[in-house]
C-alpha cells in the first residue's frame, strides 16, 4: 500500500462548479498535512496546509480526518486558472520529511 | 522574491554516462532536498540535507548516485553511469527548518533529465 494515496483523475469540470479531491495516508504517526499545487512542467508550490480544525482559504478549503486517516480539498467555483495537479503531502515522521501522493489532475473547462 | 535555483533546465544523455545537476537553495535555508518525479506520479525524496550533513538517503540508489553539500550552501547530485529508468525530474527544494520542524519547503524549477 502506498504511504499517500490520491486518485489520480482527471476530474474535468466546467467553470464555476465545485469540485473535491480526497487522499488517505497510512501512517498513523503523521502530524502535518500539505496540499501543494503543480502545473505542467513546473515545480510544486504550496497551496495550503490541513488543521485538525479545518482551514479556508477564499475558494479552497481544506479537512482532515485523523480517525479515518482522511484528507480532503475542497474547490468551489472553479476558475480556468484552477486547472492542475493537486498533490497531498504528509510528513514522513517527525521532521521536515515530506511524502506526496501521486496527484490529482484537475483540468476546468469553459 | 527569493528563490531556489538549479542548473540545467533540460539535460539530454546517452545511457551509461555520467550527469550532475546543480542546486542553490534560498540563502540562510538550512535543510536541502532532492527528489525525483516520474511524469504522472508524486515527487519521490532522494535525500535530505541539514547544512553539509546527510539527514536521510535511504531512497538513494547509492551504486548509481552521490549528492553532497560540502560547504552546507548549494549542492550537486551525480549519476553515472545514467540507465533508461533515470529519465525523470530532478526538484531541488529547501526549507528553513530543523529536522524537528516542519515548514514550507521551496522548490526550484527542476532540471529535466532524459536518457537515450
Amino acid at each position: 500500500r502506498k504511504e499517500v494515496e490520491q486518485d489520480p483523475g482527471p476530474f474535468n469540470v466546467p467553470e464555476g462548479a465545485t469540485v473535491a479531491f480526497n487522499c488517505t495516508y497510512s501512517n498513523s504517526a503523521s502530524q502535518s498535512f500539505f496540499w501543494y499545487r503543480q502545473d505542467c512542467r513546473k515545480e510544486p508550490k504550496l497551496l495550503m496546509s490541513v488543521y485538525s480544525s479545518g482551514n479556508e482559504d477564499g475558494r479552497f478549503t481544506a479537512q482532515l480526518n485523523r480517525a479515518s486517516q482522511y484528507i480532503s480539498l475542497l474547490i468551489r467555483d472553479s476558475k480556468l486558472s484552477d486547472s492542475a495537479t493537486y498533490l497531498c503531502v504528509v510528513n514522513k515522521r517527525a521532521g521536515n520529511m515530506l511524502t506526496f501522493g501521486g496527484g490529482t489532475r484537475l483540468m476546468v473547462k469553459p | 522574491e527569493a528563490e531556489v535555483a538549479q542548473s540545467p533546465r533540460y539535460k539530454i544523455t546517452e545511457k551509461s554516462q555520467a550527469v550532475a545537476f546543480w542546486c542553490d537553495p534560498i540563502s540562510g535555508h538550512a535543510t536541502l532536498y532532492w527528489y525525483r518525479q516520474i511524469l504522472g506520479q508524486g515527487p519521490e525524496l532522494l535525500v535530505q540535507f541539514q547544512d553539509e550533513s546527510v539527514v536521510d538517503d535511504s531512497q538513494l540508489p547509492k551504486d548509481r548516485f552521490s549528492a553532497e553539500r560540502l560547504k552546507g550552501v548549494d549542492s550537486t547530485l551525480k549519476i553515472q553511469p545514467a540507465e533508461l529508468g533515470d529519465s525523470a525530474m530532478y526538484l531541488c527544494a529547501s526549507s528553513s527548518a530543523g529536522t524537528g520542524n516542519s515548514y514550507e519547503q521551496y522548490f526550484g524549477p527542476g532540471t529535466r533529465l532524459t536518457v537515450t
